[in-house]
């Protein structure tokens, strides 16, 4: 069985800050892992996602997740917080080739401080 | 290409009544799914396919029916609607590695 952990369900940053969005996974097979974002009254859209390779994942609107597999950990970083990017973050982990049985996390909604 | 339609995006139900949300994708995806999210609980897999005929069971389906006839289609009945099942309910469909979602529909059932 798979689990995801994000802590804190709500994360204020000003803007112009880092962004910091914590994600820990738990799962007894290489994880496939994601970051979605919803933005208000809208469906999910992909940021990012972690298969295999290269640890670093860049992904779109400037975020970026490293898979730490010591950690258990993937947690999702922006350098400079945007106004725009106040919305809720969902991590979650897939147990087959990254399109079968998502499990995602509870979310963390980020508000951005002017 | 619309991407992955669902509908209606508002329903208001009395407890006891039937309804059926309508989800369609037009990417050829074999792999579809449905899922409910409620508040503080991110979103929880009722019932997924991954294919024309095939249909099994996510986290969470006890009180809904699906069924896949075409590779486009994949509706989420609602027999006898419960108070429990007001949710806002997301259909998804997949390639490899990436799951498209849908709008949405928010669901009340008072």
């Amino acid at each position: 069985a798979q689990s995801v952990t994000q802590l804190g369900s709500h994360v204020s940053v000003s803007e112009g800050a880092l962004v910091l969005l914590r994600c820990n996974y738990s799962s007894s097979v290489p994880p496939y892992l994601f970051w979605y974002v919803q933005y208000p009254n809208q469906g999910l859209q992909l940021l990012l996602k972690y298969t295999t390779g290269a640890t670093l994942v860049k992904g779109i609107n400037g975020f970026e997740a490293e898979f730490k597999k010591s950690e258990t950990s993937f947690h999702l970083t922006k350098p400079s917080a945007h106004m725009s990017d106040a919305a809720e973050y969902f991590c979650a982990v897939s147990d087959r080739f990254g399109n079968e049985k998502l499990t995602f996390g509870t979310g963390t909604r980020l508000t951005i401080i002017p | 290409n619309a991407g992955v339609t669902q509908t209606p995006k508002f329903q208001v139900l009395k407890t006891g009544q039937s309804m059926t949300l309508q989800c369609a994708q037009d990417m050829n995806h074999e792999y579809m799914s449905w899922y409910r999210q409620d508040p503080g609980m991110g979103l929880r897999l009722i019932h997924y396919s991954v294919g024309a005929g095939i249909t099994d069971q996510g986290e969470v389906p006890n009180g809904y029916n699906v069924s896949r006839s075409t590779t486009e289609d994949f509706p989420l009945r609602l027999l006898s609607a419960a108070p429990s099942q007001t949710s806002v309910y997301f259909c998804a469909s997949s390639s490899q590695y990436e799951q498209y979602f849908g709008p949405g529909t928010r669901l009340t059932v008072t």
